[in-house]
């Protein structure tokens, strides 16, 4: 059974700091890995997908990298702003049938303070 | 593309009562996801659907809980009889059956069981 982990479970930063949030994964058969945002009170917005084959993706300010064969993704976040403030979630996809679902870690609330 | 629409928004509703929830997912996507996200938790999968027949519903609560995706479009998801751990955040995904592509999440509703 998928099981994954998010550390550390709550951030707070100056604005402008540059961040690193973890995700590891137990089982490290894949199909993809998927990072999320969510605002307080609103469903999940979509940040970054990695294919398990690729190393990294990279949206604007975000980086989010994937060594699959250790089970671990990071996402970095550079020169951090106040609307950066939300929970991010850390989203693994398994391979085959019932496994093609997405399995979820508590994620990591940031407070990006101004 | 349009996203994922769910209705309604908000819920509020007394132990007992029942309760449903809609779902249209983005057009051509097979699969369709139910998640429970309880306050503080990652989101947990309820059922999964590829067009109208279900994939996995091993953590749906099935004296409580009922799905159904008619057509293989929309689905619905019902409560009864509520309980007070109900009280969570029930949120829709969709994704292509197969391929690179990553998962869509809706809004969400926000269920109180009071």
């Amino acid at each position: 059974k998928q099981e994954v982990t998010q550390i550390p479970a709550a951030l707070s930063v100056p604005e402008g700091e540059n961040l690193v949030l973890n995700c590891s994964f137990t089982d490290s058969a894949i199909y993809n890995l998927q990072w999320f945002r969510q605002d307080p009170g609103k469903g999940l917005t979509s940040l970054l997908l990695i294919q398990s084959s690729q190393r990294e993706q990279t949206s604007g300010r975000l980086n989010a990298s994937l060594d699959k064969s250790s089970g671990r993704s990071t996402l970095y976040i550079a020169a951090s702003q106040p609307g950066d403030s939300a929970t991010y979630l850390c989203a693994v996809r398994g391979i085959g049938g019932s496994n093609y679902k997405l399995t979820f870690g508590k994620g990591t609330l940031l407070t990006v303070n101004p | 593309e349009a996203g994922v629409a769910q209705s309604p928004r908000y819920k509020i509703i007394e132990k007992r009562q029942s309760v449903a929830f809609w779902c249209n997912p983005i057009s051509g996507h097979a699969t369709l996801y139910w998640y429970q996200q309880i306050l503080g938790q990652g989101p947990k999968l309820l059922i999964q659907f590829q067009n109208n027949g279900v994939v996995d519903d091993s953590q749906l609560p099935k004296d409580r809980f009922s799905a159904e995706r008619l057509k293989g479009v929309d689905s619905t998801l019902k409560i009864q009889p509520a309980k007070l751990e109900d009280s969570a955040v029930y949120l829709c995904a969709s994704s292509l059956e197969v391929g690179a592509g990553g998962y869509t999440f809706g809004s969400g509703t926000r269920l109180t069981v009071v």
